[in-house]
């Protein structure tokens, strides 16, 4: 069954690092999001990209993070200056979007620690 | 905001036993998910009511919604220790665009 794979699984950083998080997505699919859960709790939205723009973006999504993909299969969540509190666990999603709901498939994350 | 919340925040249940969980939105939705996710794994997709629906079925798992509460309940029938998991909604609003924003999730423990 076609999965969403995220890399790495689990990265450990400075404050004040860049760090890169990557995503594939679903071949097939055209939706792409992040979103993170700080741990034990809530799963929140950062940012969804379709047709190679930010369709929509919450206000965690500020100018620390960019989203990018840069080459057809590669999407990635790029945060400039990593603070304490951006530790957490960030999951990638992908949909088709063709049945007209957003049924997301979800990668297993990727847990960042900074100290 | 217009984000799912859950209740109860955690349920432990023996197995054989009926799990429900409740979910209140705030805005109008196009449909209403509802997703698990074992600990420290991603989520995954269990069933979706559309907002005209008002029940449905997939093998052990009935999902009501009842739109003028703006409330959603997931039953879980003869429960197993592998649905030990959290159990979270997901609303996307109809203004919203597509994001599906999820609320903070039922911790289910089944023990055997």
């Amino acid at each position: 069954e076609p999965e969403v794979t995220q890399t790495p699984s689990h990265q450990v950083t400075q404050m004040g690092q860049e760090v890169i998080l990557r995503c594939v997505p679903i071949s097939n699919h055209l939706y792409f999001y992040w979103y993170r859960q700080i741990l034990g709790q809530k799963v929140e939205f950062l940012v969804s990209f379709y047709n190679n723009e930010i369709s929509e973006k919450s206000e965690i999504f500020d100018d620390q993070f960019s989203v990018e993909r840069p080459d057809g299969s590669n999407f990635t969540l790029k945060i400039r200056s990593t603070k304490l509190e951006d530790s957490a666990m960030y999951f990638c999603a992908s949909t088709s979007g063709i049945s007209g709901a957003n049924v997301l498939t979800f990668g297993a994350g990727s847990r960042l620690t900074v100290l | 905001s217009q984000q799912g919340e859950e209740d109860p925040q955690a349920l432990s249940i023996q197995e054989g036993e009926n799990a429900t969980m409740n979910c209140s939105y705030k805005t109008s939705i196009n449909n209403l998910q509802w997703y698990r996710q074992n600990s420290g794994r991603g989520l995954v997709h269990l069933i979706l009511i559309r907002s005209n629906e008002r029940e449905k079925h997939s093998g052990r798992l009935r999902v009501t919604l009842d739109t003028s509460k703006k409330s959603s309940s997931l039953l879980i029938t003869a429960s197993r220790a592998a649905d030990t998991a959290s159990y979270f909604c997901a609303t996307d609003a109809v203004q919203a665009g597509t994001a599906l924003i999820f609320g903070k999730g039922t911790t289910l423990s089944v023990s055997s």
